[in-house]
């Protein structure tokens, strides 16, 4: 059974549509994050989301909307795309909050044309 | 925020090799993993290893958290191991909430 999954694993897009990514973890876990991996693979966390309860938010565009509709998923919707948004999107999440390890789904490559 | 550097940025081995991977971070930790990015892009966690030392199979890992480095074994290198390997750390005082800084990674080739 796949821990953390994601769907779908491949978006390719134009500018300005809007677009969601969906994970699910069967963990039981409480904490879930988005992470972004620009072109030369830099990793950097987005949000992260502690039952249902949004915990951290990066600085990053308001064009971008998680959703936590329970502690088993969290989604990333995306408004009004542009080429920088371009990168893999990974999904991860842990036991607790601080402290605990994470675990990451297998990622989401979006291209924007 | 904590700084993390990963040490080589680049490595070449020939099949069977040792190596030895770096992660120095600027602020004391109380999470620190090493994750393996295999060449179709999936994170695998290696190791959750705040301190100390552990082992698995081929690959180790120790910790010093005192002196803010970890570091990362590889024996007997297979072309399998090929990849990008990050550091991440999770500072011990932060302003709210956690997260996982990641180093720039170290890109490994395994060559026959």
């Amino acid at each position: 059974d796949t821990a953390v999954s994601q769907t779908p694993k491949y978006l390719v897009t134009q500018m300005g549509n809007d677009k969601s990514i969906k994970c699910e973890q069967n963990l039981g876990h409480d904490t879930m994050y988005w992470y972004k991996q620009d072109s030369k693979k830099f990793l950097k966390i987005m949000f992260s989301y502690n039952n249902k309860e949004l915990i951290i938010n990066e600085t990053v565009p308001n064009r971008f909307s998680p959703k936590s509709p329970d502690k088993a998923h969290l989604n990333l919707h995306i408004n009004s795309l542009e080429l920088g948004d371009s990168a893999v999107y990974f999904c991860a999440s842990s036991q607790g909050g601080r402290g605990y390890e994470q675990y990451f789904g297998p990622g989401t490559r979006l291209t924007v044309t | 925020g904590i700084q993390v550097e990963q040490s080589p940025p680049d490595l070449i081995l020939q099949e069977g090799a040792n190596s030895t991977l770096r992660c120095n971070f600027s602020d004391s930790v109380n999470n620190l993993q090493w994750f393996h990015q295999n060449p179709w892009g999936q994170l695998i966690n290696l190791f959750y290893i705040p301190s100390g030392t552990k082992q698995n199979g081929r690959l180790s890992a120790t910790t010093v958290a005192t002196e803010r480095y970890s570091l990362l074994y590889i024996s007997s290198s297979q072309t399998t191991d090929s990849g990008v390997y990050f550091c991440a750390v999770e500072p011990l005082i932060t302003g709210g909430g956690n997260k996982l800084t990641f180093g720039t990674g170290t890109q490994l080739k395994v060559e026959l």
